[in-house]
């Protein structure tokens, strides 16, 4: 699977949209791009998926670039409970490849 | 709906002591995943089970661990004798089959051995 990359850190303004990039340069046709979330002393919460086209659901937007080698996650407007570790992960889908490689993510801290 | 259930939450024990880890994963999920997370290594995968048979158990650290998945809806991981090293938080979860389906994660047990 294709290696990803996010900054550390990021601030947001409580309100305001928080629009987290990733970089999967080396991302294959066949590879989608997952984002999960790990709020303190929880488990990895799935947020969004998709492989080439922009998607959107109830917690987020994601926006995939058209070379597909960059993606943002978009939270529309921040609360203090999206303070949270932000994972973006790239899979292919393979028969009996489900595993998925979390890499350190971006430590989001939404500011009141 | 009922998420994929873990137990027990906490586990404190003292090293040579068999532990058990228990999950439930979400009904007619047919994967199902063990995750081992330290600040040093992060999230890593250990064992994945398709229809309650395993299918990579790469990620295992050593002969100490050993899961298994009797049913559709129970699975154990099982670390014996444990050491003061294999302190962690694990999670367990699932997903169905088809396509793109993404993995849904309890929210895990932490284990102390001291």
């Amino acid at each position: 699977d294709a290696k990803t990359t996010q900054p550390t850190s990021m601030d947001c303004a409580e309100g305001r949209a928080a629009n987290l990039p990733c970089n999967h340069s080396t991302i294959s046709g066949n590879e989608y791009v997952y984002w999960y979330r790990q709020i303190h002393s929880q488990g990895p919460q799935y947020i969004i998926h998709g492989l080439k086209n922009n998607e959107t659901n109830e917690m987020a937007s994601l926006i995939i670039t058209e070379d597909r080698k960059s993606s943002t996650l978009i939270l529309p407007h921040a609360t203090l409970r999206d303070t949270a570790v932000y994972y973006c992960i790239v899979r292919a889908l393979l028969t009996g490849a489900n595993n998925l490689f979390f890499g350190t993510g971006t430590r989001l801290t939404v500011i009141p | 709906d009922a998420g994929v259930i873990q137990s027990p939450r906490h586990e404190v024990t003292e090293m040579g002591q068999e532990v058990t880890l228990r999950c439930k994963p979400i009904s007619g999920h047919d994967y199902l995943f063990w995750y081992r997370q330290t600040m040093m290594r992060g999230l890593e995968l250990l064992i994945y089970f398709n229809n309650n048979v395993p299918i990579d158990d790469s990620g295992m650290p050593e002969d100490r661990f050993s899961a298994k998945m009797p049913n559709a809806s129970f699975s154990t991981l099982k670390i014996q004798p444990s050491e003061p090293r294999d302190s962690a938080v694990y999670f367990c979860a699932s997903s169905l089959t088809e396509g793109s389906q993404p993995q849904h994660f309890g929210d895990g047990t932490r284990l102390s051995i001291l």
